[in-house]
């Protein structure tokens, strides 16, 4: 009964070569969110949905993008990537982060997909 | 900006014993959230506990419970009762009107 499901858990890639990283939800949450950790480092935001609406942080390099199809998926897109890149990358929810509400605050954290740069 | 510092990059307890992890904020924000967050390895993160900065009462859940110091800007959490399933990074996080905002870590071992 995962909540928040990412696919692959493990990705590798070749430098320079798209990679598409995928995550889905059955909470029916409003907000999905991205962040990149890398080892034994805080999660570092990197976009995220309000329903249709993105919301990039201003330091996130161009080479990430997102699409965020419908409610239940979010895709995180690196066009070309660097051996920087390479890092676990989290897909989270909530079902809210406009309102006063700490419950609907929370966000739901899935497993996550480390990404290898070869 | 909102900050958090979490000053102990690790921290070891033996099993059945008592553990505080320390945690510090900056903020001029009076209406706010924390968490701890556990994150076990190759594990999602999990939320451990959390607590509305308007509430003075520490939140408790079972083995975990808080110190919430408002004035101090410090929300530590202690674990009783160690158990080797506790062991794992532990994230303290800020959520005010902007996005969550998390510590460096603290990670934990459990000693049996």
């Amino acid at each position: 009964d995962a909540m928040v499901i990412q696919n692959p858990r493990y990705q590798v890639t070749q430098f320079g070569k798209p990679v598409t990283l995928s995550c889905s939800q059955t909470l029916n949450h409003n907000v999905m969110y991205w962040y990149q950790q890398k080892s034994s480092q805080a999660p570092k935001l990197l976009f995220h949905y309000y329903d249709k609406d993105f919301n990039n942080e201003a330091d996130t390099p161009d080479n990430f993008q997102s699409r965020r199809p419908n409610t239940s998926f979010c895709f995180l897109d690196i066009r070309s990537p660097g051996l920087g890149d390479a890092a676990m990358y989290l897909c989270a929810t909530s079902r809210d982060n406009r309102v006063r509400d700490v419950a609907k605050n929370i966000q739901y954290f899935g497993a996550g997909t480390r990404l290898s740069v070869l | 900006a909102q900050t958090v510092t979490q000053s102990q990059p690790e921290m070891s307890v033996q099993e059945a014993e008592t553990v505080t992890l320390s945690c510090t904020y900056d903020t001029s924000e009076s209406d706010y959230y924390l968490f701890w967050y556990k994150q076990p390895p190759s594990r999602q993160m999990i939320l451990v506990i959390r607590q509305e900065a308007y509430k003075q009462q520490n939140a408790t859940e079972n083995r975990f419970s808080v110190n919430f110091q408002k004035a101090a800007k410090s929300f530590s959490l202690k674990i009783s009762d160690s158990q080797l399933g506790d062991a794992a990074m532990y994230f303290c996080a800020y959520k005010g009107a902007q996005k969550l905002v998390f510590g460096q870590g603290t990670r934990l071992t459990i000693n049996p």
